[in-house]
């Protein structure tokens, strides 16, 4: 099965610089790589996601890669604010078989510092 | 707005009692996850299900079973609730689009379940 390898477990950043989380996957199948949000005791949300057949893509200050050769994905966030605080999640999933599945990544919690 | 809810936020048990976990979703989703959520391991997946009375077993199926007999409806079960299956226990569903794959996750806001 897939297996999504996440890290850092942990990121202090100060107010106004970027961050990056960084995610490998297993499963070469994969061709879907979402990102969730979650903030202290609230349900993760997404954030934004990327297919296969991208490279890049973003949103605001949020951004995602996709290396399919590497099977590696990124988030990065520039101009962190202290709302960005939460713990982020990365996930792969794919079309074919079990379609409806997402394997996550451990977690990276984030904190910006004011 | 799709809205998941969960039948508890918090729920004290005693080990060995028959646990029920509910979960229920207003958007007529095809799809339905169970996941428990522990520190430092992120988001495992129990059990799925992508149409009603069909389910599969996810990462970590042991000790659990669900039901679903309607399709807004999913039911996680503990058996014989053990104190390792104290945790934080997560919904979810997602659409299902013919021929795509289907997207977004929609959590709900979870129940700490405590086994003692």
């Amino acid at each position: 099965g897939e297996n999504v390898e996440q890290h850092p477990s942990t990121l202090s950043v100060q107010e106004g610089d970027s961050a990056v989380i960084k995610c490998t996957y297993s499963d070469s199948a994969s061709n879907y790589f979402p990102w969730y949000k979650q903030e202290l005791g609230k349900r993760p949300q997404l954030i934004i996601d990327i297919r296969s057949n991208v490279g890049e893509k973003k949103d605001q200050r949020i951004a995602v890669t996709l290396n399919k050769t590497a099977k590696h994905f990124s988030l990065h966030i520039t101009e962190t604010q202290p709302e960005d605080s939460a713990v982020y999640f990365c996930a792969a999933g794919n079309s074919g078989g079990s379609n409806y599945k997402l394997t996550f990544g451990k977690g990276t919690l984030l904190t910006v510092n004011p | 707005d799709v809205k998941v809810t969960q039948s508890s936020r918090y729920l004290v048990k005693r080990t060995g009692e028959k646990v029920f976990l509910e979960c229920v979703q207003d958007m007529d989703h095809e799809n339905m996850f169970w996941y428990r959520q522990d520190p430092g391991l992120g988001l495992r997946l129990i059990y799925f299900s992508y149409d009603v009375k069909m389910k599969e077993k996810g990462d970590i199926p042991e000790g659990y079973s669900v039901s679903r007999e309607k399709k807004e409806r999913f039911s996680l079960i503990l058996e014989s609730a053990s104190t390792n299956q104290t945790s934080m226990y997560l919904c979810a569903s997602s659409l299902s689009l013919s021929g795509q794959f289907s997207y977004e996750q929609y959590f709900g806001p979870g129940t700490r379940l405590t086994v003692t």
